[in-house]
């Protein structure tokens, strides 16, 4: 049982390309969201789904992609990278799509610099 | 925008000693949580209080929660230098379905 695996660890990007990071799961959750962590800013949410085929935007969607074809998998796209994307971007997931009733389980996160 | 607030924003003590953490939040919440995170590796959730809990209890860690004054706290006793990592509060808002909001976080340091 892996848990919520996110790839890459690192990677860096000129201002421009586009590139997808990756996240999956091995639990089943029905509830999967990203957010990004910078410094000071605690951490923001990008964009959730509550199950697959269903998703919606969070607090800083701008400039982000996403999609859930899977249960297991929640990709994240950047469309043009743009140096303000330059973050520790973080996957989640929890069993139930209230979080209430479930604690949210992370990824070990992506570190990301746009240059 | 962020809905809880840690105080204080760092925390230095000595092994052994208790740690208490702060967070406030603004609006109306379903539940509470803390998640704490060590250097390079995600978030890891260490316990949850419902809104209508006052207080929850799990080994060393010790949480309140006052809905009148839309605060909690979070009480490690007895720390040890493996505590060393940074703290979060997180609330899920009543009219905000399926986004948990966190704080900036508290990082705490444990001296050997």
């Amino acid at each position: 049982n892996a848990g919520v695996t996110q790839t890459p660890k690192f990677q860096v990007l000129k201002t421009g390309q586009s590139m997808t990071l990756q996240c999956a799961q091995d639990m089943n959750h029905e509830y999967m969201s990203w957010y990004r962590q910078d410094p000071g800013m605690g951490l923001r949410l990008i964009h959730y789904s509550v199950g697959a085929g269903i998703t919606d935007q969070g607090e800083v969607p701008n400039g982000y992609n996403v999609s859930r074809s899977t249960t297991e998998d929640f990709p994240l796209r950047l469309l043009s990278a743009a140096p303000s994307q330059t973050s520790v971007y973080f996957c989640a997931s929890s069993y139930s799509p209230w979080s209430y009733n479930s604690p949210l389980h992370f990824g070990n996160g992506t570190r990301l610099t746009v240059t | 925008s962020q809905q809880g607030e840690e105080d204080p924003q760092a925390l230095s003590i000595q092994e052994g000693e208790n740690a208490t953490m702060n967070c406030s939040y603004k609006t109306s919440i379903n539940n509470l949580q803390w998640y704490r995170q060590n250097s390079g590796r995600g978030l890891v959730h260490l316990i949850l209080i419902r809104s209508n809990e006052r207080e929850k209890h799990s080994g060393r860690l010790r949480v309140t929660l006052d809905t009148s004054k839309k605060s909690s706290s979070l009480l490690i006793t007895a720390s040890r230098a493996a505590d060393t990592a940074s703290y979060f509060c997180a609330t899920d808002d009543t009219g905000a379905n399926s986004k948990l909001t966190f704080g900036k976080g508290i990082t705490l340091s444990v001296r050997p």
